[in-house]
């Protein structure tokens, strides 16, 4: 099976810089993907990476290092609407069939 | 833009009860997912499906649960007799490809309340 490890929660202000933080564990590896929930919607896909450093998109930015098994998503010039929780996930191996498994969640508040 | 559109936005049912829930795909997708979510929890993955058949599935989806793409529209989540703990919300989504990166394109979800 694979399991994921984020932190429960994070706080930032308007305009700055965060990082959310994801390690992972799991035999077999086929990317790591980001996706974005606000209150309990419609989960929202970021980013992929597949493969080591930088995915950059926008305001948003995604890392990986497969030999460390980690990865982050980086957000940039923080806006209150980017308040919501962020998700990370693998595809792995479980019981004979490849499924992703999502971490628990990081809640991003954002302050003024 | 295209969606995914699943009906009801809340369904609410009695413990034993069966219940269908409804999924509208993005028209031209060939993969389709379910996913649960309880309260305050993590996104539990249930179910993939492809060319009409069971491709994936957790160990949560056992007997209780089965799905049905009934027409060239629809795709269907089924639970027998529902229990205390099904309450959750699920979630729909399709993608147009299943590679590792595939981008799945979720719907708004319907609450299950099982009392």
């Amino acid at each position: 099976g694979q399991s994921l490890e984020q932190p429960s929660e994070v706080t930032a202000v308007e305009g700055a810089i965060v990082q959310i933080n994801c390690t992972y564990q799991t035999s077999g590896f086929y990317g790591l993907s980001w996706y974005q929930q606000h209150d309990g919607g419609a989960p929202t896909f970021l980013s992929y990476n597949a493969l080591d450093g930088l995915e950059e998109t926008g305001r948003f930015s995604s890392f990986l290092s497969r030999s460390d098994s980690y990865g982050y998503l980086l957000l940039q010039e923080l806006q209150m609407k980017d308040s919501a929780s962020y998700f990370c996930a693998v595809r792995g191996p479980s019981g004979g069939s490849y499924i992703p498994t999502f971490g628990r969640g990081t809640s991003l508040i954002v302050h003024p | 833009e295209p969606e995914v559109t699943q009906t009801p936005s809340h369904q609410v049912t009695q413990m034993g009860q069966e219940v269908i829930l409804r999924c509208v795909p993005i028209s031209n997708h060939l993969y389709f997912y379910w996913y649960r979510q309880i309260l305050g929890q993590k996104v539990e993955f249930l179910v993939s499906f492809y060319n009409n058949e069971i491709s994936e599935k957790s160990e949560i989806f056992d007997d209780q649960f089965s799905v049905e793409r009934p027409d060239g529209s629809n795709f269907t989540l089924k639970i027998r007799s529902t229990k205390l703990e099904d309450s959750a919300m699920y979630f729909c989504a399709s993608s147009s490809t299943s590679g590792e990166g595939n981008i799945q394109y979720f719907g708004a979800g319907t609450r299950l309340s099982v009392l």
